[in-house]
């Protein structure tokens, strides 16, 4: 399995800023995803990132508040825009693999104030 | 929409015991189920798979079972221990689109 590492793991920000989270995987990989997920709840979506094209976002979700970078088959970032406290939850990149299963990182645990 | 629901939000066992975790799910075009654990703090942790064209599938003290005439998917878990203690999802996939739907969540907490 894919091994994948998240930066930063938790942050408290303050309404109105921006975070951008990285996820970095030990192998070349086609699909990243980015999930979030709202503290007690399940995971949801946000979008699709394959390198070298325009991230697939979810219903829901739009690319000028969750813009997100793909530039090579081991990276990508997820940021989080004009932050409200509603945006606090876990965010959560994954990797597809070779026989359907994902992986996913630890997360990153934010706080919006 | 599409959606994949727990018919139980809570299950408490004591230590020992065996634990069945139930799923339900809608989309008759998924063609792939996974089963993760998540502790506290931590990211999903894969558990085990199941493709839609078996009805049952072993791990180690794990089973899955996958029930396609009425959309239902368990986990089985042997002899619990208090490690097992986490929320676990089950989660869909339609193997040509790539995404996942997750469900709810169920919290096991198994008592010493």
């Amino acid at each position: 399995s894919a091994v994948i590492s998240q930066k930063p793991s938790r942050d408290i920000c303050q309404r109105g800023t921006s975070l951008t989270i990285q996820c970095q995987v030990d192998s070349q990989v086609t699909m990243m995803f980015w999930y979030r997920q709202q503290p007690g709840q399940s995971l949801t979506l946000i979008a699709t990132a394959n390198q070298g094209s325009e991230a697939t976002y979810e219903s829901g979700f739009v690319i000028d508040k969750f813009p997100i970078s793909r530039p090579n088959l081991t990276f990508s970032t997820l940021t989080v825009s004009n932050m409200s406290p509603e945006d606090s939850s876990i965010y959560l990149c994954s990797v597809d693999s070779p026989t359907d299963t994902q992986y996913f990182g630890p997360g990153t645990r934010l706080t919006v104030l | 929409g599409e959606s994949v629901g727990l018919h139980l939000p809570t299950l408490s066992v004591q230590e020992g015991d065996n634990s069945i975790i139930n799923c339900a799910y809608s989309n008759s075009a998924s063609d792939y189920f996974i089963w993760y654990k998540q502790e506290s703090g931590k990211g999903p942790q894969f558990i085990i798979d199941i493709r839609s064209n078996m009805d049952k599938r072993q791990g180690q003290r794990v089973t899955v079972l996958l029930n396609k005439t009425v959309k239902h998917l368990s986990l089985q878990i042997a002899a619990t221990q208090p490690g097992d203690s986490a929320v676990y999802f089950c989660a869909e996939k339609e193997a040509s689109y790539g995404k996942l739907t997750f469900g709810q969540g169920t919290i096991l907490t198994v008592h010493p």
